[in-house]
């Protein structure tokens, strides 16, 4: 079945510095959204992606989906403390939905 | 004021017991979702329902249990043949379900069950 690789795991960045989290799929998508999940809290939607080569972007954070709709990456620039969470992405499969395993990231003050 | 609630917020369970979820909604979604997510890991689906007293097995579905019988609430069983129960569950609705698309999911706060 299809699967989704999110990279990395965990990221550990200084505050102020970039963070790209990166979502791969081994089949072409028909879309794919993305979470974001603050400690102890549940995942809350951010964006979904349809469109091959969409690029779309929320304050700091950047969302692209790939030309061949098969990845797709979020950025953050300039972290800030409130970024602190786990970032996931989301893709349909068989008529279900399946989530990335999801990048944590830290930033230290 | 719209939104999913669970309860409780914590459970605690003896080992060999069933346990019943709660997940109620007032979207007025017709699709609700049980995940399971365990630490450090992403979430799992579970069971998940497209309709009112319908509903269709996810990736881990054994030892589990749900129903359907309202349009807001989707309550989940875990039974006592799941073996490793201990996790954060996270329920979640949207407005429907469709098969080439996937519509945005809210999540409720999620209980979190421990297994003595």
């Amino acid at each position: 079945g299809q699967q989704v690789m999110q990279i990395p795991q965990y990221q550990h960045v200084q505050e102020g510095e970039d963070f790209t989290t990166y979502c791969n799929s081994s089949t072409t998508l028909s879309n794919i959204q993305w979470y974001k999940q603050r400690p102890g809290g549940h995942p809350v939607f951010l964006i979904q992606l349809v469109k091959s080569g969409e690029v779309k972007k929320q304050k700091r954070l950047t969302f692209q989906f790939g030309e061949a709709k098969k990845n797709s990456s979020l950025h953050i620039t300039a972290t800030q403390t409130t970024d602190v969470g786990t970032y996931f992405c989301a893709v349909n499969r068989d008529d279900k939905i399946i989530f990335g395993k999801g990048t944590r990231l830290h930033i230290l003050p | 004021d719209g939104g999913i609630t669970q309860s409780p917020k914590y459970l605690f369970r003896k080992e060999g017991q069933n346990v019943t979820l709660s997940c109620e909604q007032n979207l007025n979604h017709d699709a609700m979702y049980w995940y399971r997510q365990d630490p450090g890991q992403g979430l799992r689906l579970i069971y998940y329902s497209q309709i009112v007293n319908d509903f269709q097995k996810g990736d881990i579905a054994e030892g589990y249990s749900v129903s359907r019988e309202k349009k807001e609430s989707f309550p989940l069983t875990v039974t006592s043949a799941q073996k490793n129960p201990t996790a954060f569950y996270l329920c979640a609705s949207s407005i429907l379900h469709r098969q080439s698309i996937q519509e945005t999911q809210y999540f409720g706060p999620g209980t979190r069950l421990l297994v003595l």
